[in-house]
């Protein structure tokens, strides 16, 4: 299964709402989708598992959505901190596989 | 608090091996599954391996298929990635990380994602 994410860049200022797109080649089932948040030299963070569920201490001006072949990552009110590159990731059991998108990355505009 | 720590990481030479280690504590090793995930200089990520919790099932990215081995010491609290036949495509940064639930690839409560990684450790490849 291939993930697409778009967009690859979003410019957004502090106090707006980002929308970030996963679109999986099949269908997903929820409880395999989660959304990953990486700051430059960082190990990414885990911010959503099972399509919606907030990771734990993850601030609730993040949620996801979705279901079959597109899953969304919203954040409601950009703070500073939030400036990163976001990753979705998916797990496929027929064999065991563990699949990333490339990334968007959030921007000051 | 959950903690995990690589270390093993550094300069080789293509063909070479070497063997990468995560010492986990803060939480009951044992119970979970394990993975390994790389990224590239300026790339995004890209899961290498995967390893139950009883260490009895090993999974493998084609990409590393036949030339990585995982492993794990439950005595120990560690996971090993055992890395041969090197090329530069292997370079990156590589992270341990522990599955989100205690539940093994084949139970249907499984989940599928990391909740904790570690700080990474550089592989590079180059003569």
């Amino acid at each position: 299964i291939v993930l697409t994410q778009s967009p690859g860049t979003l410019s957004l200022s502090p106090g707006e709402r980002a929308t970030l797109s996963c679109r999986a080649s099949q269908s997903v089932s929820s409880s395999y989708l989660a959304w990953y948040q990486q700051k430059f030299g960082q190990a990414p963070r885990l911010l959503i598992y099972g399509a919606s569920s907030r990771a734990t201490g993850i601030p609730d001006r993040f949620s996801g959505s979705g279901s079959g072949t597109d899953f969304t990552l919203i954040i409601s009110r950009l703070e500073p901190e939030d400036f990163a590159v976001y990753y979705c990731q998916q797990y496929g059991s027929s064999p065991p596989t563990w699949t990333f998108g490339l990334g968007t990355k959030v921007e000051i505009k | 608090e959950v903690q995990l720590l690589e270390s093993g990481g550094g300069l080789v030479q293509p063909g070479g091996s070497l063997i990468l280690s995560c010492a986990g504590s803060g939480f009951t090793f044992t119970s979970y599954a394990m993975s390994w995930v790389r990224q590239a200089p300026g790339k995004g990520l890209e899961w290498v391996s995967a390893i139950s919790s009883s260490g009895g099932s090993p999974y493998y990215a084609e990409s590393v298929k036949g030339r990585f081995i995982i492993s794990r010491d439950n005595s120990r609290n560690t996971l090993y990635l055992q890395m041969n036949s090197l090329g530069a495509e292997d370079t990156a940064v590589y992270y341990c990380a522990k599955d989100v639930s205690n539940y093994d690839f084949w139970s249907g409560y499984y989940l599928g994602s990391f909740d904790y990684w570690g700080q990474g450790t550089l592989v590079t490849v180059s003569s």
